[in-house]
């Protein structure tokens, strides 16, 4: 059983461009959680999502930031316009119920 | 709201040693707690969770934890350290009605031959 799954692991965008970051939960996970580590700080709730339903999006940025779980297909956290502040690892964790989250290996994003 | 403080941000330990990793929780019912680590580049892997019942819980490596309700705490302990476990290890609560975990800022393990 294949553990949750992120691509790409490291992203290098310039500012203003768009990133995408993906996310395949594990086998028979249906939330997805989306959470950000600044350098040196510890990680940060971003998005809870389930299939086609945002839960909870308390911790996302007003502006830039969306994410989304299809009914097909991976979790995406996309970020338009990206600012240096950006630059961050970004992780995603999924779960059977709302107890144990399993996390993925990151994202490592550079903005230029 | 729900936080967790870790209040050690760097310990070093000599490998053989014994170790413990502090953790407090604010939390308004029962908590689910969890230890996870975090080697440099890495994701976090899950070293523990306590969701009820024992209050003293092992997980994998070696590590164990204990709740203590009245203190708020779920500290982190390992009889004696190998230089592996040189890590950065976070503690962290779920929100049962809401599934989203709050973590500490963490702690970096350093292990001296």
């Amino acid at each position: 059983n294949a553990g949750v799954m992120q691509n790409p692991r490291h992203l290098v965008r310039r500012r203003g461009q768009e990133a995408r970051l993906r996310c395949s939960p594990m086998k028979g996970h249906s939330h997805v959680y989306w959470y950000r580590q600044l350098p040196e700080e510890g990680l940060k709730f971003m998005v809870y999502l389930q299939k086609e339903n945002i839960i909870d999006e308390s911790g996302m940025p007003k502006e830039r930031f969306s994410a989304e779980f299809p009914k097909e297909g991976p979790s995406i956290l996309r970020i338009q316009q990206v600012v240096r502040g950006d630059s961050a690892a970004y992780f995603c964790a999924s779960s059977d119920l709302v107890q144990t989250q399993y996390f993925g290996p990151g994202t490592r994003l550079l903005v230029l | 709201a729900q936080s967790v403080t870790q209040p050690d941000i760097h310990i070093t330990v000599s490998e053989g040693a014994s170790l413990e990793l502090r953790c407090n929780y604010s939390y308004g019912a029962t908590p689910y707690l969890f230890w996870y680590v975090q080697s440099p580049g890495q994701g976090l892997q899950l070293l523990l969770k306590y969701f009820s019942g024992d209050t003293l819980v092992q997980g994998i490596k070696g590590f164990e934890a204990e709740f203590k309700r009245s203190q708020s705490s779920f500290n982190l302990r390992k009889p004696s350290v190998h230089w592996s476990d040189a890590a950065e290890y976070f503690c962290a609560v779920v929100d049962t009605n809401a599934g989203k975990s709050t973590f500490g800022d963490g702690t970096t393990l350093t292990v001296k031959p």
